[in-house]
């Protein structure tokens, strides 16, 4: 089965708050990671959490985790167009990162 | 220049030919990566090499060699590929995760391989 799980595809319309869910489950997982892809470029890691965090911010950026329900969380508030793009988690600890299939964020005006 | 830079960005090859992708980094990391993304699959680490070896090697086809001749480049070497090998290759790079096992990689743009 897959190691980390997102949902596909989210539209939010501009201005409003965007939250993009992950399950994972490997629980000894040391870092958990968000990274952003654009159209036709790589990935570009927005943030990451120490596992014995439950929360971290970072401007306009919130990533909630619960560690119980190794369930991890990206709030986006005030969300632009220019956040539209596709979102992954991945989990981590060690030169391997375990990445979802990642979730597709559009942002309408 | 900065960053992670790959090329080609683009390449289609016959599944008879041989060819390079090429990673370059300037951020003075000691990991390299080179990670396949296919449509409506999760990235799949391929191989990792840190300080020059190779310590991850994810049951990748010996169609596929990679070579880290310094900490700065990495290399990809191709040869009859098949067409299901189609799908853009990134290349990563971070510090040696150590004994923090904090991974923080940082992408290039990819190179888009088609096999025909």
């Amino acid at each position: 089965g897959e190691d980390v799980e997102q949902s596909l595809f989210l539209s939010v319309r501009e201005g409003d708050s965007s939250v993009i869910n992950c399950t994972y489950t490997d629980s000894s997982s040391t870092y958990l990671y968000w990274y952003k892809q654009e159209p036709g470029a790589g990935l570009q890691l927005l943030t990451y959490i120490f596992s014995n965090m439950d929360m971290k911010q970072d401007q306009r950026l919130t990533v909630l985790l619960n560690k119980k329900d190794k369930h991890l969380s990206l709030r986006i508030a005030d969300t632009q167009t220019g956040d539209s793009a596709i979102y992954f988690c991945a989990q981590g600890g060690g030169y391997a990162l375990n990445f979802g299939k990642g979730t597709s964020l559009l942002v309408t005006p | 220049e900065t960053g992670v830079t790959q090329t080609p960005r683009h390449l289609v090859m016959g599944m008879t030919n041989k060819k390079s992708l090429k990673c370059e980094q300037h951020l003075g990391h000691n990991a390299m990566y080179w990670y396949k993304q296919s449509a409506k699959k999760p990235l799949e680490l391929m191989f990792v090499y840190s300080l020059e070896e190779r310590v991850e090697n994810n049951s990748v086809p010996s169609r596929f060699s990679p070579e880290c001749p310094n900490s700065s480049h990495l290399f990809l070497h191709l040869h009859t590929l098949q067409p299901e090998d189609s799908a853009l290759y990134l290349c990563a790079s971070s510090q040696d995760p150590g004994t923090d096992l904090n991974t923080e990689a940082f992408f290039g743009q990819g190179t888009r391989l088609t096999v025909v």
